[in-house]
């Protein structure tokens, strides 16, 4: 059964440094997104990309956020400077159409020091 | 008013019993429901859609009642294998695009 991986599965760095998030979302799906989850708390979006663009994000998803395809298969989360409020679970999800079912990924622990 | 709202719980229940779960979402143009659930530290696991009225997948039976904007999750003779937390999801149009607004979660914990 296709699913969606995830890597690294943990992720830890100093406050102020960049880290990148890598996906591979299902292979025939189109629709692609990232969401987090603080440890005890809510799964909240962040952001979808259809089509090599950013379709939705959300207030979360501020300028130190930015996604990419940069290949067929590969789908990445960046975030420039890292704060220590940004230590959660990402996960990467994907879909076959923007009002499907999504899929989840094992998703990355990040801790910010 | 919250956008999709769960009872958090915990839900305890003995095996073998029957639970219920409901969850109230505001928005009226909400086209598709999906319930997840989650184990601790793992990801979201999809456990049903919910495109029309309901949904039935053997022990699982889903309900949606759009004129009161509720979708309820009926889990029958329940196994200790069933401790989750149960999130409802509802799909919202945005502009060209949908977005998956999620519930906080329901807690259930199954004693044997």
């Amino acid at each position: 059964e296709p699913e969606v991986t995830q890597t690294p599965s943990h992720q830890v760095t100093q406050m102020g440094q960049e880290v990148i998030l890598r996906c591979v979302p299902i292979s025939n799906h189109l629709y692609f997104y990232w969401y987090r989850q603080i440890l005890g708390q809510k799964v909240e979006f962040l952001v979808s990309f259809y089509n090599n663009e950013i379709s939705e994000k959300s207030e979360i998803f501020d300028d130190q956020f930015s996604v990419e395809r940069p290949d067929g298969s590969n789908f990445t989360l960046k975030i420039r400077s890292t704060k220590l409020e940004d230590s959660a679970m990402y996960f990467c999800a994907s879909s076959e159409m923007s009002n499907n079912e999504q899929f989840f990924g094992p998703g990355t622990r990040l801790t910010v020091l | 008013r919250k956008e999709v709202e769960q009872d958090p719980g915990p839900f305890n229940v003995p095996e073998g019993a029957t639970v219920a779960f409901n969850c109230t979402y505001s928005n009226s143009a909400s086209q598709s429901f999906f319930w997840y659930r989650q184990d601790c530290r793992k990801e979201p696991k999809l456990l049903m859609s919910v495109y029309s009225s309901g949904n039935e997948d053997g022990r699982f039976t889903a309900q949606l009642n759009r004129a009161s904007q509720y979708i309820s999750l009926l889990i029958r003779d329940s196994k200790l294998s069933d401790s989750a937390t149960y999130l409802c999801v509802v799909n919202i149009p945005m502009d060209s695009n949908y977005q998956l607004i999620w519930g906080a979660g329901t807690k259930l914990i199954i004693k044997p």
